[in-house]
């Protein structure tokens, strides 16, 4: 049982550059996640999504986009990379809105942006 | 705007002795309320959550207490030990719009 998987793990990449975060679960839960986490503001949602294509904007959007043409993939692109946006990056996923409600984490990635 | 504040961020307990983490929500409809432990370099684990239909649930040396009419909840670690330090966080289900807002996190040090 894979469960969720991230990849790259570890990322370096400079300013202006398209860069794109791999996110892959293998439950079929219909909610994934993307989170960023920097010290002194835990866990920052970013983007989720309900299902195959319905996404939709969290806390701190700006700078990232997604797409979710699979149930499986959610991969979180950022179009032109900031110093701003280094960051360890964790993909998460929750099988409904219903229940249960348990919510899973990737093992993260961390980027840097030099 | 909705948010789940976590105190205290840095909490240093001797080994075997209890530590207590509390955090209170905005959105009094949350129904659902997890834990997670961070360990270095790794992602959040689950390790324990209550819905809002009880008060309080326990599982071997780690507990959670909800107290609705406050909106508030703990978590509660007994006889601790070296392989409890890590970071946790408390987070609460945003029923408005399914997300799960999170505390800002604890840093738990056990000192032997």
């Amino acid at each position: 049982d894979a469960g969720i998987t991230q990849s790259p793990r570890y990322k370096i990449t400079e300013t202006g550059r398209q860069v794109t975060l791999m996110c892959h679960q293998t439950w079929s839960h219909s909610y994934m996640f993307w989170y960023r986490q920097d010290l002194g503001h835990g866990l920052r949602l970013i983007y989720y999504s309900a299902a195959a294509d319905i996404t939709d904007k969290g806390e701190v959007p700006d700078g990232y986009v997604v797409s979710r043409s699979k149930t499986e993939n959610f991969p979180l692109t950022l179009e032109s990379a900031t110093r701003s946006q280094t960051s360890v990056y964790f993909c998460a996923s929750r099988l409904s809105s219903v229940g249960p409600y348990e919510q899973y984490f990737g093992p993260g990635t961390r980027l840097t942006v030099t | 705007g909705e948010n789940v504040e976590q105190h205290p961020s840095t909490l240093s307990v001797q080994e075997g002795d209890s530590a207590v983490i509390k955090c209170t929500y905005s959105d009094s409809a949350s129904n659902y309320f997890p834990w997670y432990k961070q360990e270095l370099g790794k992602g959040p684990q689950l390790i324990i959550d209550i819905r809002s239909n009880v008060g309080e649930k326990k599982d071997q040396r780690i507990a959670v207490t909800l107290n609705k009419t406050a909106k508030h909840f703990s978590l509660h670690i007994t006889e601790t030990q070296p392989e409890d330090s890590a970071v946790y966080f408390c987070a609460a289900l945003m029923n408005r719009d399914d997300k799960i807002i999170f505390g800002k996190g604890t840093r738990l040090h056990i000192l032997p």
